[in-house]
């Protein structure tokens, strides 16, 4: 069965501070792999993904991610961080259940992503 | 263009009552999934609809059902309303396979459904 997992609960970063929010994954065959964000009492917002192509995957609000298919893993990064970044950042993998939802997402527990002033 | 929207905001419920959300999916996407997140949790897939059939559903009892309409908006319903179906409901919509935004979904602000 398709999983992600997001080992930290909660990263704390300082403002204009690089920022790496960590995901692993654990798929059958190539996987395709989401990072959300969620702001307080909202709903969630794509930030990026990766099917195929280059390892380095550009998102929103100056996020990217990198796909390491050694490491299993697509942690997400951004150079510098903002205090407007502060959000519960999620993983989620495209479950592949051949014949049935092509859409279903399986997603991590969450981190709390939070950028001191 | 708008985005997926969801009604009401907040609802609350007694157990053992019916519940029904609803969801307006984002201009020329034609899927529709519903997503159960409880409190500190990630969402948990509930159920997919395209072209107005289910097509995917998660580990959730009959209790939960749907609805896709010809205009792609949805319905869940939730019966017999437990205490543990208090959560934050989320629909999603997606674009057809094969164009710009293929596999992305877009999600609504939610519904809070609290069941006392």
């Amino acid at each position: 069965a398709q999983s992600v997992a997001q080992p930290e609960d909660q990263v704390n970063v300082a403002e204009g501070n690089p920022l790496t929010v960590k995901c692993t994954y654990s798929v059958s065959g190539n996987p395709y792999l989401f990072w959300y964000v969620q702001y307080p009492n909202r709903g969630l917002q794509f930030l990026l993904k990766y099917i195929t192509g280059d390892n380095l995957v550009k998102g929103s609000y100056g996020f990217e991610a990198e796909f390491n298919k050694s490491q299993t893993s697509f942690h997400l990064k951004k150079p510098s961080a903002l205090v407007s970044d502060s959000a519960l950042y999620f993983c989620a993998v495209r479950d592949k259940v051949y014949g049935g939802a092509t859409n279903k997402l399986i997603f991590g527990t969450g981190t709390l992503l939070a950028v001191q002033p | 263009e708008t985005g997926v929207t969801q009604s009401p905001t907040h609802l609350i419920k007694t157990r053992g009552q019916q519940v029904t959300l609803r969801c307006s999916s984002q201009s020329g996407h034609n899927t529709v999934s519903w997503y159960q997140q409880a409190l500190g949790q990630g969402p948990q897939f509930i159920f997919q609809y395209y072209r107005e059939e289910e097509n995917g559903r998660g580990n959730f009892p009959p209790r939960f059902s749907g609805l896709q309409f010809p205009n792609y908006s949805s319905e869940l319903n939730v019966n017999a309303l437990e205490l543990d179906d208090s959560a934050l409901y989320l629909c999603a919509s997606s674009p057809p396979l094969g164009t710009s935004g293929t596999y992305e979904q877009y999600f609504g602000p939610g519904t809070r459904l609290t069941v006392t």
